[in-house]
This record gives C-alpha cells, sequence and structure tokens, in this order.
C-alpha cells in the first residue's frame, strides 16, 4: 500500500537557519505530494503541493520539488522563523481517491 | 467565519460511555472526512463520505460510527469508549473526492478515563 517516511524530529534550528526537512514515498501509479503544516493547538493547512514529476510547491518560502527518481519531496527554506515553529506533515494522494496518506509529522522548533 | 468547525473541543469521559462529536463545514463541499490523530501525531483518516455517501471506511472498530445527515455536516459517535480511543479527532472537507486541498477543523481532543 500507500506509504509516507518522514525524518524523525523534532528538528530544532535557530533563527534564519536553512531548513530541510526530509519526505520519501511508495506508491502505486502517479501520486500527488504535499505538505502540510499545523500549528500549536490548531488543525492542518496546506502549505504546498506538487502534482506531478519535477514540479515544485512553494508557499511562504517553503519549497519542495517532486522527483519521482528518489520518491523524495523534500521541504526546504532558506531561513527560518520563530512563527514556522509547528508540526509539518509530509502526504500523498493517488488518482481521483479522496483518501490522503500522512507521515508521521516532523516538529521543528526556530529559536532566537 | 469558520470555514470547518468541531464540537466539543475538548471531551473527557469515563471507559464504556457513548459519546458524539460534530463537525460542520460552511465552504458548499461535497466531500467530508475524520482523521485520527493519536499521542505521536501520527494522522490517520477513520471515514470519508461524499454526498452523504460513504466512500472510506477504514479498519476502524465498529465501535465508531459516522452519520451525515446532509452534506454540510459529519458526526462521529463511539459507542463503549476505551483508552485507546484518547487522542485528537480532526473533520476535515473538500471540494470533491478528487480535490487535492482538504481544509481541517480545530480538532476535538478525546480523554478516555
Amino acid at each position: 500500500g500507500d506509504s509516507v517516511t518522514q525524518m524523525e524530529g523534532p528538528v530544532t534550528l535557530s533563527e534564519e537557519a536553512f531548513l530541510t526537512i526530509n519526505c520519501t514515498y511508495t506508491a502505486t501509479g502517479y501520486p500527488s505530494l504535499f505538505w502540510y503544516v499545523q500549528y500549536p493547538g490548531e488543525g492542518l493547512q496546506l502549505l504546498l503541493k506538487a502534482t506531478k514529476a519535477d514540479d515544485k510547491g512553494s508557499n511562504k518560502g517553503f519549497e519542495a520539488t517532486y522527483r519521482k527518481e528518489t520518491t523524495s519531496f523534500h521541504l526546504e527554506k532558506g531561513s527560518v522563523q520563530v512563527s514556522d515553529s509547528a508540526v509539518y506533515f509530509c502526504a500523498l494522494k493517488t488518482g481521483t481517491a479522496s483518501k490522503l496518506t500522512f507521515g508521521t509529522g516532523t516538529r521543528l522548533q526556530v529559536t532566537l | 467565519d469558520t470555514a470547518v468547525s468541531q464540537t466539543p473541543k475538548y471531551l473527557v469521559t469515563q471507559m464504556g460511555n457513548d459519546k458524539s462529536i460534530k463537525c460542520e463545514q460552511n465552504l458548499g463541499h461535497d466531500t467530508m472526512y475524520w482523521y485520527k490523530q493519536d499521542s505521536k501525531k501520527f494522522l490517520k483518516i477513520m471515514f470519508s463520505y461524499n454526498n452523504k455517501e460513504l466512500i472510506i471506511n477504514e479498519t476502524v472498530p465498529n465501535r465508531f460510527s459516522p452519520k451525515s445527515p446532509d452534506k454540510a455536516h459529519l458526526n462521529l459517535h463511539i459507542n463503549s469508549l476505551e483508552l485507546g480511543d484518547s487522542a485528537v479527532y480532526f473533520c476535515a472537507s473538500s471540494q470533491s473526492q478528487g480535490s487535492y486541498e482538504q481544509y481541517f477543523g480545530p480538532g476535538t481532543r478525546l480523554t478516555v478515563t
């Protein structure tokens, strides 16, 4: 079945540091890939998406590129802020199915 | 205006009780979902409804019964609560089954003692 593997957290960075959160996937067919973010005490919000190979999703300074050859969708940001502290979830969706398969989430803590 | 709302936000109850969580979306979406997030933040889909019709039913104990009175509402009823049911339950909606984006509610933290 489909699965998503994320790096374990927590990831602790100083403000303005470079961020990478690794995500790899296993899926039948050609999935669409997503990063969702969960701020403390809130529900998940879509951060960015990519629907086909080599697509780059970007939003709020975050980027991720759909790499079919390495089955990866790593999240990056050049300079993190304290307000980016949250849990980040990589997810995939195959075909027209409505089901999202999530990774286990990676907690990011940014300090001054 | 809140897009996806859930009530209650917190629910503390004893083992063996029956409880319900309500969800409403005002986005005009056709598809709604229930997810369970455990203490390690792992998020797993439980159910999905499209236009009041059940389309996803993962391997969830039959003590959990979703009900969709109309396409704007998806409620979750849980019978004979167990300690392992303690989790955060998220409702979500999307415009259609094939939509890329799902909109999540704020979650209901259920604690079974």
